[in-house]
């Protein structure tokens, strides 16, 4: 079976430290793009990163820049998401995805076809 | 960042209706845009890339289109596992962007 399994979320004070994995399993998991995307409790969905097949190339969204650090272990099949210098704004539920992208010479087009169930992460005093 | 901005924010609908959700890019981004169909407590699922290329085993009562800055997703009869809330999603460049979804309720 093609899944995705999140795990490593929790409650952690403001300005601490939390370490997110995804764990893959029934493909090929060195062969896609992975991206992560949250959702504060009651709100819409956000990117937050993605990396590339062997994981030299990421991408961040602006407000976790500098603070989160994804990365992967192709011989682990596991996806990683290092969150330093948390804040409150960072509560939300953390998902993984994978990304089935296809394109030409001109354009990749993200598709996220397999989603983990989610991980909640709550910054709080 | 490119703002992606959905209309309208909610909506109801009875089952049989015709329903569509505009999405509105702040510039252009050609057809490089998805549509993911979320339910409470649920992972996202997606439904259409390319603006308008379902995805295998998506029914084909959904259909994606536009192009530039303005696209529109269209159910065109509405079935009880449809209300959910959607999303559009800009591939276009980083950072990626949804729009702030739009939740289809049962009138």
């Amino acid at each position: 079976e093609v899944q995705l399994v999140e795990s490593g979320g929790g409650l952690v004070q403001p300005g601490g430290s939390l370490r997110l994995s995804c764990a893959a399993s029934g493909f090929s998991f060195s062969s896609y793009w992975m991206t992560l995307v949250r959702q504060a409790p009651g709100k819409g969905l956000a990117w937050v990163a993605n990396i590339n097949e062997d994981g030299f190339r990421t991408n961040y969204a602006d407000s976790v820049k500098g603070r989160f650090t994804i990365s992967r272990d192709n011989a682990k099949n596991s996806l990683y998401l290092q969150m330093n210098s948390l804040r409150a704004e960072d509560t939300a539920v953390y998902y993984c995805a994978r990304d089935a992208g296809y394109g030409n010479s001109t354009h990749y087009y993200d598709a996220f076809d397999i989603w983990g169930q989610g991980t909640m992460v709550t910054v709080s005093a | 960042a490119i703002q992606m901005t959905q209309s309208p924010s909610s909506l109801s609908a009875s089952v049989g209706d015709r329903v569509t959700i505009t999405c509105r890019a702040s510039q252009g981004i050609r057809n490089e845009l998805a549509w993911y169909q979320q339910k409470p407590g649920k992972a996202p699922k997606l439904l259409i890339s390319a603006a308008s290329s379902l995805q295998s085993g998506v029914p084909s009562r959904f259909s994606g289109g536009g192009s530039g800055t303005d696209f529109t997703l269209t159910i065109s009869s509405l079935q009880p596992e449809d209300f959910a809330t959607y999303y559009c999603l800009q591939d276009s460049s980083y950072p990626r962007t949804f729009g702030q979804g739009t939740k289809v309720e049962i009138k």
